[in-house]
């Protein structure tokens, strides 16, 4: 089973529209997370960090559920400029400092 | 401004050719990893480092080597050994070693390609 798995999508939506992605983690000692944006050949780039009360950074809200071991990523409003993949990112901790990666959930938004 | 920087952008190599990719960052981060990107696929780590002089093989190290005698780079070689080298190498960094809440930053790349 692997570490971390997402839904590879595409997920098309409209501009405005509201959506969500999940992610879960199968290692229970998994402690921090993360949400990471990559477009087409580049770098991926930190979107937020997922805590455990859940946060939220202008259009897009994070939340944890640990009990159930998965993850979500909410955009309101979406934008064009939000089509990307999104990478689910999981960090197993105490002096091993190794991340895992979800192989990305792709957006498309269209106008 | 911190950050990381990998050179070169896009790399050719020949058969039988060993090529050293360079990632160096000024972020003072302990731990340096490299990913390796196929089309349409996600992150596999190749080798990752927490600390200087000392590093540990990822999940497709064969092919690859690495050195981390300095804190600042992590330089990647893709030997003649690995038969299909042909991908986007991606080098990361985090903070502290045992900091699990901080998060890995990714320089912009190097698209290696067989000639």
């Amino acid at each position: 089973r692997k570490e971390v798995e997402q839904d590879p999508g595409p997920f098309n939506v409209p501009e405005g529209a509201t959506v969500a992605f999940n992610c879960t983690y199968s290692n229970s000692a998994s402690q921090s997370f993360f949400w990471y944006r990559q477009d087409c050949r580049k770098e991926p780039k930190l979107l937020m960090s997922v805590y455990s009360s859940g946060n939220e950074d202008g259009r897009f809200t994070a939340q944890l559920n640990r009990a159930s071991q998965y993850i979500s990523l909410l955009i309101r409003d979406s934008k064009l400029s939000d089509s990307a993949t999104y990478l689910c990112v999981v960090n197993r901790g105490h002096n091993f400092n190794k991340f895992y990666f979800g192989s990305g959930t792709k957006l498309n938004v269209k106008p | 401004d911190g950050g990381i920087t990998q050179s070169p952008k896009y790399l050719f190599r020949k058969e039988g050719q060993n090529v050293t990719l360079s990632c160096e960052q000024n972020l003072n981060h302990d731990a340096m990893y490299w990913y390796r990107q196929d089309p349409g696929q996600g992150l596999r780590l190749i080798y990752y480092s927490q600390i200087v002089n000392d590093f540990q093989k990822g999940d497709i190290a064969e092919g690859y080597s690495v050195s981390r005698e300095k804190k600042e780079s992590f330089p990647l070689t893709v030997t003649s050994a690995q038969k299909n080298p042909t991908a986007f190498y991606l080098c990361a960094s985090s903070g502290h070693r045992t900091a699990e809440d901080q998060p890995q930053h990714f320089g912009d790349g190097t698209r290696l390609s067989i000639l």
